[in-house]
Parts: structure tokens; sequence; C-alpha cells
């Protein structure tokens, strides 16, 4: 079955380091862009960055920049996100997403179910 | 603030037709950006439900249809039922600064 499967709930203090996974299955891992979505409580969805599985090329939204670093290990299909030192204002749930891109089409067309991160002393 | 915006709430009753905007730019939508749509079921992950303006995935019922125009872009739903309930995102590609754009969504109420 082509699915994103990510990992699951985290609670952290501030200042902690943090990094969830998002495994892909059923298709060419390394050939998709996965993309990370933020989405804070009761809000909306925010766009954080893209990776490229098969060579680990970034492209990260200038909001976030700075802030998380993505990364990827195509052996294992699987891509990360991670911190280094977390906020309360990090809380949130994050999707990644597989992109499809084609000409002038790019959009989200498999989701993983979500992780969420509690960050709270 | 989202790039692109959105109605907060739309509403409508089981069999009625309702439409959702998106309105974008001369950087994003303007630019000839494909607008596509998601949609969010409460408690769940988003899930594409439009994309390249006019094109569903397999599963996705033909009462709902896109469209857009100029800076903007509408998803209209028809013959609304209970399970339509659901937030919607809009979303497209911005080219100044370069990236994804989403809408601040739109919560559908079915009465």
């Amino acid at each position: 079955e082509v699915q994103l499967v990510q990992s699951g709930a985290e609670v952290k203090k501030p200042g902690e380091s943090l990094k969830i996974s998002c495994q892909g299955f059923g298709y060419r891992f390394a050939n998709s862009w996965i993309g990370w979505v933020r989405q804070m409580p009761g809000k909306g969805l925010e766009w954080m960055g893209i990776i490229y599985p098969g060579d680990s090329d970034t492209k990260y939204s200038p909001s976030f920049q700075g802030q998380v670093t993505m990364s990827a290990d195509k052996s294992i299909t699987t891509a990360y996100l991670q911190w280094s030192g977390l906020r309360a204002s990090d809380t949130a749930i994050y999707y990644c997403a597989r992109v499809y891109s084609s000409g002038g089409a790019r959009y989200f067309d498999l989701w993983g179910r979500g992780t969420p991160v509690t960050v709270s002393s | 603030q989202s790039v692109l915006t959105q109605p907060p709430s739309v509403s409508g009753a089981p069999g009625q037709r309702v439409t959702i905007s998106c309105t974008g730019s001369s950087s994003n939508i303007g630019a000839g950006s494909d607008v596509n749509w998601y949609q969010q079921l409460p408690g769940t992950a988003p899930k594409l439900l439009f994309y390249g303006d006019n094109y569903r995935p397999s599963g996705v019922p033909d009462r709902f249809s896109g469209s857009r125009s100029g800076s903007s872009a509408s998803l209209a739903i028809a013959g609304l039922q209970a399970e339509d309930e659901a937030t919607y995102y809009c979303q497209s590609y911005d080219s100044s600064p370069s990236g994804w754009v989403f809408g601040g969504g739109t919560k559908l109420t079915v009465l």
C-alpha cells in the first residue's frame, strides 16, 4: 500500500531537541519530494519546506529557515524533521506529504497522519 | 496572515450548492500557478481534493468542481451532504518569495 507513516506523538520541554520521522512505502521514495506542513492548534496549514530524498536537496520556507532542519535517508525510505531547541510555540501537528511535481503542477498527493508535538514545561 | 485569502466559514443545507473562494495575487494564482484544494475532516490529516484547477483524484465525487479567474479560484460543492462538513484549504505556488502557499482554510458547516 502506498503510504507515509509518521512517528508517534512527542511531549518535550522547552530547549530540548527533537527529531520526527516520515517513512514512505509502496512507491519510489527517492524520486519524489517530501514536504513538511505545520498545523498549530486550531489553525491552518503552513508550508515548512521540501526535501528530495534522492540527493537530500532542500528548500525551506523563509518562515522556517534556520528554525528546523530537514534530512532524509533514502536507504530506509525515511525523511526527518528536527529541532535543536524547542519552544512552546513549536506545539503543533506536523504532517509530511509527498509532492507531485510536473510542469506547472505542484501539489501534495499523499499525506501522513501527522505527528503531534507538545512543548511544555 | 495567509498569502491566499479564504472566507473563514461557509454553510449550507443538505442538497444545496456552496462555493469557497480563494484570492491570491499576481505572484501566485495571477501568475498562472495551479490552484489545488485539500479537505481536512475533523481530527484527520488533509486530503487532496482537487488539483490543477480542474482535476479530481479518483474517488472524489463529481459534486466537487473548481474554477479560476485572474488571481482568484473557487471550489464549488453541489448537493451538499453531511459528510462534506470539513475545513477546505486552497494551495498554490508563489514566485516571490518562491514557495508553496496555503489559504487560511474555510470551515464548511452542513446545517
